[in-house]
């Protein structure tokens, strides 16, 4: 089992959808839970960081974290074409900060 | 602020040689990062420096080292090249938890 699982994707979605991307990660002691976004050819950007069970948002953008499950989500809505991308889920294992554990991403594609 | 900056961005190196990349993180961030990105085998953790000092170390051969300096700055090395070496190469700087990406070094190996 992999450490962090993310849905295989290819996603796609009408611009305008809410587009819903999941992770779940296998070290129920992790404590720090990452979105970030790569768009082809560049570098992952920072979407979001959530480190509390329930729900965090910013602007379009939603995590949603539950321990229990182990499970991690984000939602994006009122998708845009310009949220075409990867998106990576990433994990800090226990005692390892900075030591970021990532699932293979999502690859979303939002027509428009 | 200036991001994290990588150098060079593109590199190209034949089998056997050795390679040196550079990473100055965000002013004011003492951790640093490397990650090495390939299509088959995604993100993985090389290694993380904190003060001069090597932290953690991910899953990979000795052939792969870094360095920090005492301005934060970083280097990654790697000797004798293999063309499973040919990645992206990214580094990550840090004041907590949340990690800041630079743009990459793309090494080709030949």
């Amino acid at each position: 089992q992999k450490e962090v699982e993310q849905n295989s994707g290819p996603l796609s979605v009408p611009e305008g959808a809410i587009a819903s991307l999941n992770c779940t990660y296998s070290d129920r002691g992790s404590q720090s839970f990452f979105w970030y976004r790569q768009y082809s050819g560049k570098s992952p950007e920072l979407i979001m960081s959530i480190y509390s069970n329930g729900d965090k948002e910013d602007g379009r953008f939603t995590a949603q974290l539950n321990k229990a499950s182990q499970y991690v989500s984000l939602l994006i809505r009122d998708s845009q074409p310009s949220d075409s991308a990867t998106y990576l889920c990433a994990v800090n294992p226990p005692g390892s900060a900075r030591q970021l554990t990532f699932g293979s991403g999502t690859q979303l594609t939002v027509l428009p | 602020k200036a991001g994290v900056t990588q150098t060079p961005r593109y590199l190209i190196k034949t089998r056997g040689q050795q390679v040196t990349l550079s990473c100055s993180p965000i002013s004011g961030h003492r951790s640093v990062s490397w990650y090495q990105q390939t299509p088959g085998q995604g993100l993985q953790f090389l290694f993380e420096y904190f003060s001069e000092t090597q932290r953690n170390k991910g899953n990979f051969p000795g052939r792969f080292s870094g360095r920090q300096f005492s301005n934060s700055r970083s280097e990654m090395n790697v000797s004798t090249l293999e063309l499973g070496d040919s990645a992206l190469y990214l580094c990550a700087s840090s004041a907590g938890e949340t990690q800041y990406f630079g743009p990459g070094t793309r090494l080709l190996v030949l």
